[in-house]
């Protein structure tokens, strides 16, 4: 069965920094590309970034760029998300989403886990 | 503001059919395939339909999905209460390199 646990989330101050992670079982976790995905209180899904089975090809939304670092240990089956300069509009869920084998949409979620900006 | 356009909402009575629309452009739907994501209150999301109209084991066959052009849609047939839930599409955008997610469907079942 898929797993995915995120963690690392809580309150943080404006222009504070967070590092989150998802460890993955039940798959052959080094096979898989991932993504982070996150929720707004009350809003809609936005993608935050993806990363390929070996770190080749990364991406990233443009509301995160240059502030959010997204990687990958193979060896640990554990995904994370290094969130710099923090904004009070980061405020949300974070999910760790695996990838299928023939794209890039996410297939399996994590139940997330909750960053707040606040001071 | 979205790439992908859903009406905010939808309804329909137990045992109607209802459609959830997406709309695109040729960067994404257009030259992609689209998913589709049912959110039940106070969950993490669930795959509902993959590669425009597969659907997932356990899913029930209630649930279809179609793509034509730069469109998708959703359709859920002998709706049932527990249907009420917020649906997602998804698609690959080759311009923005990127995931593009709908705004979002809450579907409320009167």
């Amino acid at each position: 069965e898929v797993q995915l646990v995120e963690s690392g989330g809580g309150l943080v101050k404006p222009g504070g920094s967070l590092r989150l992670s998802c460890a993955a079982s039940g798959f052959t976790f080094s096979s898989y590309s991932m993504n982070w995905v996150r929720q707004a209180p009350g809003k809609g899904l936005e993608w935050v970034s993806s990363i390929s089975s070996s770190s080749s090809y990364i991406y990233y939304a443009d509301s995160v760029k240059g502030r959010f670092t997204i990687s990958r240990d193979n060896a640990k089956n554990s995904l994370y998300l290094q969130m710099n300069s923090l904004r009070a509009e980061d405020t949300a869920v974070y999910y760790c989403a695996r990838a299928p084998d023939y794209g890039d949409l996410p297939e399996y979620w994590g139940q997330g886990t909750l960053v707040t900006v606040s001071s | 503001q979205s790439v992908l356009t859903q009406p905010p909402s939808a309804s329909g009575t137990p045992g109607q059919r209802v459609t959830i629309s997406c709309s695109g452009s040729s960067s994404n739907i257009g030259s992609n395939t689209v998913n589709w994501y049912q959110q039940l209150p106070g969950t993490a999301p669930k795959l509902l339909i993959y590669s425009n109209n597969q659907r997932p084991s356990g899913v029930p066959d209630r649930f279809s999905g179609s793509k034509s052009g730069t469109s998708a849609s959703l359709a859920i047939s002998g709706l049932q209460s527990e249907d009420e839930a917020d649906y997602y599409c998804a698609a690959w955008d080759d311009s923005l390199n990127a995931v593009v997610f709908g705004g979002g469907t809450k579907l409320t079942v009167l």
